[in-house]
């Protein structure tokens, strides 16, 4: 079974300084994806990045960055230059292969990040 | 605009009721799923949908029923027999190329 795990207490940041959270995962499945999702305290869930298995480079969307180390089987995020509106609860999760195209998510039980002024 | 759309948003729930949470999406996604999610948790897989007529149960579907009659609905029955339903409900369909989930704003179920 596919299993992610965010270990990290509550996260604080300053302002405009960088952030790295956490994200190991484990899987025998060679293809799989990787997601970071952001959800504020209004419980929506955003999309941040995806990286897939097989990407050869790590993925960027912005200030938000995922240093994909495979052979550890992590896929830590790093946000740049922290805004106050990132504070929220990080989630990670993985995707595992069905039948056909289609998919599920598995999320991991995500990480409390509170940017200070 | 497409997106999920899920209704109600607040719902209150006396104990031995079943209620139906609603999930339409117009993002022509096959595969749409129901999460729950628990305060300072993460999202568990309830149930699954990867086609009409289609759905598989996930890590916790004890308590829950649902349909998929329509490509675009996948409407939650929280039965009597969950035994303790207070939670926040995701639903939400994913992109076939990578998987990305689109969430709807969630519905918040509280049983008095």
């Amino acid at each position: 079974a596919q299993k992610i795990t965010q270990t990290q207490p509550g996260m604080f940041v300053q302002e405009k300084e960088a952030v790295t959270l956490d994200c190991t995962y484990d899987t025998s499945d060679p293809s799989y994806g990787l997601f970071w999702y952001k959800q504020p305290s209004s419980g929506e869930m955003i999309f941040l990045i995806y990286q897939g298995s097989y990407d050869q480079q790590n993925a960027t969307e912005g200030r938000y960055s995922l240093n994909f180390q495979k052979a550890r089987k992590s896929a830590n995020l790093v946000i740049s230059a922290s805004q106050l509106g990132d504070s929220a609860m990080y989630f990670c999760a993985m995707r595992e292969f069905l039948t056909g195209a289609n998919s599920k998510l598995t999320f991991g039980k995500g990480i409390t990040l509170s940017v200070r002024p | 605009d497409g997106g999920i759309t899920q209704s109600p948003k607040y719902l209150f729930r006396k104990e031995g009721q079943n209620v139906t949470l609603s999930c339409e999406q117009n993002l022509n996604h096959d595969a749409m799923y129901w999460y729950r999610q628990d305060p300072g948790q993460g999202l568990r897989l309830i149930y699954y949908s990867q086609i009409v007529n289609d759905f598989q149960k996930g890590d916790i579907a004890e308590g829950y029923s649902v349909s998929r009659e329509k490509k675009e609905s996948f409407p939650l029955t929280v039965t009597s027999a969950q035994k303790n339903p207070t939670a926040f409900y995701l639903c939400a369909s994913s992109r076939p190329t990578t998987g990305e989930l689109f969430f709807g704003e969630g519905s918040r179920l509280t049983v008095l």
